[in-house]
């Protein structure tokens, strides 16, 4: 059974940078996944696709402070000169015919100091 | 632009039923698979069924196996979820969500379009 594993909160002064990790439990490291942001009383965007090989494919008019990579069964976003906008709560999402549907991580609250 | 724009959430009391729709437009549905996801007040984002693209394969999340049955109509670009003998714990916003590719597995199950989400309410 997969299980996304996620910090439950992150911070970091305006302008610096944050490195959110999605861990994937043994045995599914192979999995993509993709990154979601919800804004307070927003509904989710789609940020990127991760890949296990580190590549990712951003969605439509995501600015390219938002990044992607991998290394072994963990799946970073990392958001640069951050911005008072990106205060939210991010999840990782991923899927396969191995576990037969669609899973969430419990997500991470960002803060912007 | 693709759109997808959810109806039919309320009041429904428990072991009710209720049937959510999902209206796609700016997008060949039956190109990809959709999915229903839901967040309960407070609370992350939890996964409740998919379906392809032609509507053959459905799949469920345990915790409403049996009680919500997933299908759509690509004749009128929409999704649906028939939701029966409602509880409590099924109170949440439910958002549609749209797949990268026609089924929800390989590189193409991420969701990279959500609806706007309509409030499912379970209370006496």
């Amino acid at each position: 059974q997969l299980v996304l594993t996620q910090s439950p909160s992150a911070s970091a002064s305006l302008g610096a940078s944050v490195k959110l990790t999605c861990t994937l439990s043994s045995g599914h490291s192979s999995y993509a996944i993709a990154w979601h942001q919800q804004q307070p009383e927003k509904v989710p965007r789609y940020l990127m696709k991760v890949n296990s090989d580190g590549s990712h494919t951003k969605g439509d008019g995501i600015p390219d402070r938002f990044s992607g990579s991998s290394s072994g069964s963990e799946r970073y976003l990392t958001i640069s000169s951050l911005q008072s906008e990106d205060e939210a709560d991010y999840y990782c999402q991923s899927w396969g015919a191995g576990i037969r549907g669609v899973v969430f991580g419990g997500g991470t609250k960002v803060t912007v100091l | 632009e693709v759109q997808l724009l959810e109806s039919g959430g309320g009041l429904v009391q428990p072991g009710g039923s209720l049937r959510l729709s999902c209206a796609a437009s700016g997008l060949t549905f039956s190109n990809y698979a959709m999915s229903w996801v839901r967040q309960a007040p407070g609370k992350g984002l939890k996964w409740v069924a998919s379906i392809s693209g032609s509507g053959g394969d459905t799949f469920y999340a345990d915790s409403v196996k049996g009680r919500f049955t997933i299908s759509r109509d690509n004749s009128e670009n929409t999704l649906y979820v028939q939701m029966n003998s409602l509880r409590a714990e099924d109170t949440a916003i439910y958002y549609c969500a749209k797949a990268l590719g026609v089924t929800i597995f390989g590189l193409s199950g991420a969701f990279d379009i959500w609806g706007q989400g309509t409030m499912v309410t379970v209370s006496s």
